[in-house]
């Protein structure tokens, strides 16, 4: 099993541009969550999503969108990037149940905005 | 809302000495609680997690936990340290919000083994 997968690892973009990051778990875990980890601040959710076709926002949303069309995939976009975005994205993925509740994180991306 | 705090950003030690990384949080209500190791350049894995039963909890690596309600603490020891532990440990608590579970972590402690 190759458990958290995140594409891309590295990425360099400028201010106004777009992308998408993937992040795939081939655990058929149901809940699927996007961080950001940033200096002395830990991890901080962004969005997340408790099954196929469904998101929520998390702690700090503002100028990230999500999409989960499938289980096994959660992708995070950003429509206009900015320099406040710069950071190390990770993706972690769950069970729905609390007995076996346990978050499974990706290697990150990590992204420069200029 | 639930919050975690760590109370040392930075932990050095000598190899072998003991180590003890502090992690307060608030509550409400019952809680899971989860330590999870940092090493650089990768993402985060689980060292252990308190859901019920025992308050001492062991984990990976040598590392243990003591959850205390009382002062509601969930603190990180290991008796002696390698090298090989030099990483950032974050302290995370659940947080059943809207029906969905969400952790909430830790501002992080760096830990640096020096020999």
């Amino acid at each position: 099993n190759a458990g958290v997968t995140q594409t891309p690892k590295f990425r360099v973009l400028k201010t106004g541009q777009s992308m998408t990051l993937l992040c795939a778990q081939d655990m058929n875990h149901e809940y699927m969550y996007w961080y950001r980890q940033d200096p002395g601040m830990g991890l901080r959710l962004i969005h997340y999503s408790v099954g196929e076709g469904t998101t929520a926002k998390g702690e700090v949303p503002d100028g990230y969108n999500v999409s989960r069309l499938k289980k096994q995939n959660f992708l995070l976009g950003l429509e206009s990037a900015a320099p406040s975005q710069t950071s190390v994205y990770f993706c972690a993925s769950s069970y729905w149940d609390r007995a076996r509740h346990e978050q499974f994180f990706g290697p990150g991306t990590r992204l420069t905005v200029l | 809302a639930q919050s975690v705090t760590q109370l040392d950003s930075q932990v050095p030690v000598f190899e072998e000495a003991p180590v003890e990384l502090r992690c307060n949080y608030s509550s409400s209500v019952s809680v899971y609680l989860f330590w999870y190791v940092q090493y650089p350049n990768q993402g985060l894995q689980l060292l252990l997690k308190y859901l019920s039963g025992s308050t001492l909890v062991k984990g990976i690596n040598g590392f243990e936990a003591e959850f205390n309600k009382s002062q509601t603490s969930f603190h990180l020891r290991k008796p002696s340290v390698h090298i090989s532990d030099t990483a950032e440990y974050f302290c995370a608590v659940s947080d059943l919000m809207g029906g969905s579970e969400k952790l909430v972590f830790g501002k992080g402690t760096k830990l640096t083994v020096n020999p």
